[in-house]
């Protein structure tokens, strides 16, 4: 399976601002996705990220807060912006490979005060 | 009705035994079916994939599918203590990329 890293691992960070996480993998990949995973509850997919066209948002999830670039077939970024407590959550790519699996990186720990 | 469905737990079995977690879907048209295994403070790591009614064995894990009573089940042979974790059962629709999670049980394994 693919290497996938992601930047930073973790973060504190004031209410109001943003946070920009990098997901970078070491294969070309033509589907890349977020999540956000909260506080003991399970995964929720954000956008799903496609290179060379506009982010999918899921339902609940926005543009404007969660801003999503694709510039390459291995490069995303997630922006959380105007950031308050409730964001505070894991944040996970995920990048889909043969057999319509998909394989997670090592996640973003944000915390919002 | 969750689209996904599991038990929360935690399951606990003595060291050993089988673990038997299971997960129900309700969307028919469901196609891809994922285990998925996250360690506290990990992101989750592929178990196994399941796509045709039936089991299907990967050394001591064993992945079930039944779509006509919509459930799939993972067991554990063999439990180890390394094996206390969350399971995550995901499924995907068909035609489309999105994986849907349940809430995830809890395993935990006694020595």
């Amino acid at each position: 399976s693919a290497v996938i890293s992601q930047k930073p691992s973790r973060d504190i960070c004031q209410r109001g601002t943003s946070l920009t996480i990098q997901c970078q993998v070491d294969s070309q990949v033509t589907m890349m996705f977020w999540y956000r995973q909260q506080p003991g509850q399970s995964l929720t997919l954000i956008a799903t990220a496609n290179q060379g066209s506009e982010a999918t948002y899921e339902s609940g999830f926005v543009i404007d807060k969660f801003p999503i670039s694709r510039p390459n077939l291995t490069f995303s970024t997630l922006t959380v912006s105007n950031m308050s407590p409730e964001d505070s959550s894991i944040y996970l790519c995920s990048v889909e490979q043969a057999t319509d699996t998909q394989y997670f990186g090592p996640g973003t720990r944000l915390t919002v005060l | 009705q969750k689209e996904v469905e599991q038990n929360s737990g935690p399951l606990s079995v003595p060291e050993g035994a089988i673990a038997s977690l299971n997960c129900t879907y309700s969307d028919r048209g469901s196609q891809s079916f994922f285990w998925y295994r996250q360690y506290s403070g990990k992101s989750p790591e592929l178990i196994m994939s399941i796509y045709s009614n039936g089991d299907k064995e990967d050394g001591r894990f064993t992945a079930q599918l039944n779509k006509a009573s919509q459930y799939v089940s993972l067991l554990i042979r063999d439990s180890q203590p390394s094996d206390s974790a969350t399971y995550l059962c995901a499924v995907q629709r068909d035609s489309s990329y999105k994986l849907i999670f349940g809430s995830g049980t809890r395993l935990l394994v006694r020595p």
